[in-house]
């Protein structure tokens, strides 16, 4: 199973929105809604942010948003702060019932 | 509150073994899927292996297939992950994560294969 494709960087000044591209198949994000993202700060163990390609768990910031069109999900971080410095990975259920993940994005706040 | 934590990691020789373990607190493991991810050394995450809920039914990374077992205690409410033929590539930190949507995540314990 290969990875699902993320840039290896983006970057924007605070309070812009930037998105995040997550590339599969139609065999996991294109044929399933079980798209999530997670945040990993340095040193820490990765925090769910967006589920069903859309939904926010109790607590995660409005900022952050979810989408999904054919076989590309996406995320958008919405008035960019520092604090949202961290790599972002997207993961997706597939048709092999497992599991698979993106190779992670590293975002800076210029 | 969820808690999750790993431990059992270590240094290692290849071709050696080592269990990990996963104690849970502030929700019964039993009626949750639970996962293994793995993550080299400044590397990306890997799904490792998942166990359904209230069954045994379990599923595996094809470059753990046949090496790694994943199995729970209920009356521990822990989960656990058996290791074997370990070789470098495995080297990495090991989460276990709650649910489908992976929602909760341990710390991590790390795993080095080396002689």
């Amino acid at each position: 199973q290969s990875a699902l494709t993320q840039p290896a960087s983006v970057s924007g000044s605070p309070g812009q929105s930037i998105t995040i591209s997550c590339t599969g198949t139609s065999s996991d994000v294109g044929g399933y809604n079980y798209v999530s993202w997670y945040q990993q700060r340095p040193g820490k163990a990765p925090k769910l942010i967006i589920y069903d390609v859309s939904k926010r768990p109790s607590g995660v910031s409005n900022r952050f948003s979810g989408s999904k069109s054919g076989n590309t999900a996406s995320l958008t971080i919405s008035g960019l702060q520092a604090e949202d410095e961290a790599d972002y990975y997207c993961s997706s259920y597939t048709a092999r019932s497992t599991w698979v993940f993106g190779g992670g994005t590293k975002l800076t706040v210029l | 509150e969820v808690q999750l934590v790993e431990s059992g990691g270590g240094l290692v020789q290849p071709g050696g073994s080592l269990r990990l373990s996963c104690a849970a607190s502030g929700f019964t493991l039993y009626r949750y899927s639970m996962n293994w991810v793995r993550q080299a050394p400044g590397k990306g995450l890997e799904w490792v292996s998942h166990i359904v809920a209230s069954t045994t039914t379990t599923y595996y990374a094809d470059s753990v297939k046949g090496r790694f077992t994943i199995s729970r205690d209920n009356a521990k409410n822990s989960l656990y992950l058996q290791t074997n033929s370990l070789r470098a590539e495995d080297t990495a930190v090991y989460y276990c994560a709650r649910a489908f949507n992976f929602d909760y995540w341990g710390q991590g314990t790390l795993v080095t294969v080396s002689s």
